[in-house]
């Protein structure tokens, strides 16, 4: 059972150029969200989505794209990197809102950008 | 709105001695959940424990117990018996029962010194 995976691992990008980042789950959990962390700043989410299809606005959306059209999958894309958005990304996801469903999140994704 | 604070930047324990590392939160909804992760150098992001805003009883996992006062918004982490591999960041997170948005607070840096 992998959980939640993110690709790549590490990024370096120049100003301007796009990329995606990838995550996925094989848990079958309809809920799964992208954060940014900066330091002395915790988690920020910034995109979330509660099923395939639904994808709605986290608390630092801009410069941020998603997409859900699997259970499985939910990219996130930055169609015009810039410095400020060199920071660490995690995609997490969980079964259910109830109480104590807790978040499982993937390794991270370190993003650089010059 | 919503706001987790955690007032320790970083924190020193003793191998074997007990840590509490504090969390205090704001919300005006009368159901919520409070979460603890723990964020080792190695950067996953680790489920420790969870509270519920009508649980009874503080809750206890292994060597972690959270000491919930809900009158004061507080839900302080304790770690019993600290060991070297407690050393990591913690982050204190709060959702709304039912909601999705969770929101983390800035975290804390425990060194645990043998």
């Amino acid at each position: 059972n992998a959980g939640v995976t993110q690709t790549p691992k590490f990024q370096v990008l120049k100003t301007g150029q796009s990329m995606t980042l990838q995550c996925a789950q094989d848990m079958n959990h309809e809920y799964m969200s992208w954060y940014r962390q900066d330091p002395g700043m915790g988690l920020r989410l910034i995109h979330y989505s509660v099923g395939a299809g639904i994808t709605d606005q986290g608390e630092v959306p801009n410069g941020y794209n998603v997409s859900r059209s699997t259970t499985e999958d939910f990219p996130l894309r930055l169609l015009s990197a810039a410095p400020s958005q060199t920071s660490v990304y995690f995609c997490a996801s969980s079964y259910g809102l109830a109480g104590q469903e807790t978040q499982y999140f993937g390794p991270g994704t370190r993003l650089l950008v010059l | 709105a919503q706001k987790i604070t955690q007032t320790q930047p970083g924190m020193f324990v003793q191998e074997k001695e007990a840590v509490t590392l504090d969390c205090t939160y704001d919300t005006s909804d009368p159901s919520y959940g409070l979460f603890w992760y723990k964020q080792p150098s190695s950067g996953e992001m680790i489920f420790l424990i969870y509270q519920g805003s009508y649980d009874q009883q503080n809750a206890t996992e292994g060597r972690y117990s959270l000491n919930f006062q809900k009158a004061r918004k507080s839900a302080n982490l304790v770690i019993s018996a600290s060991q070297l591999g407690d050393s990591a960041m913690y982050f204190c997170a709060m959702r709304n029962t039912g909601g999705f948005k969770t929101i983390f607070g800035a975290g804390t840096r425990l060194f645990v010194k043998a």
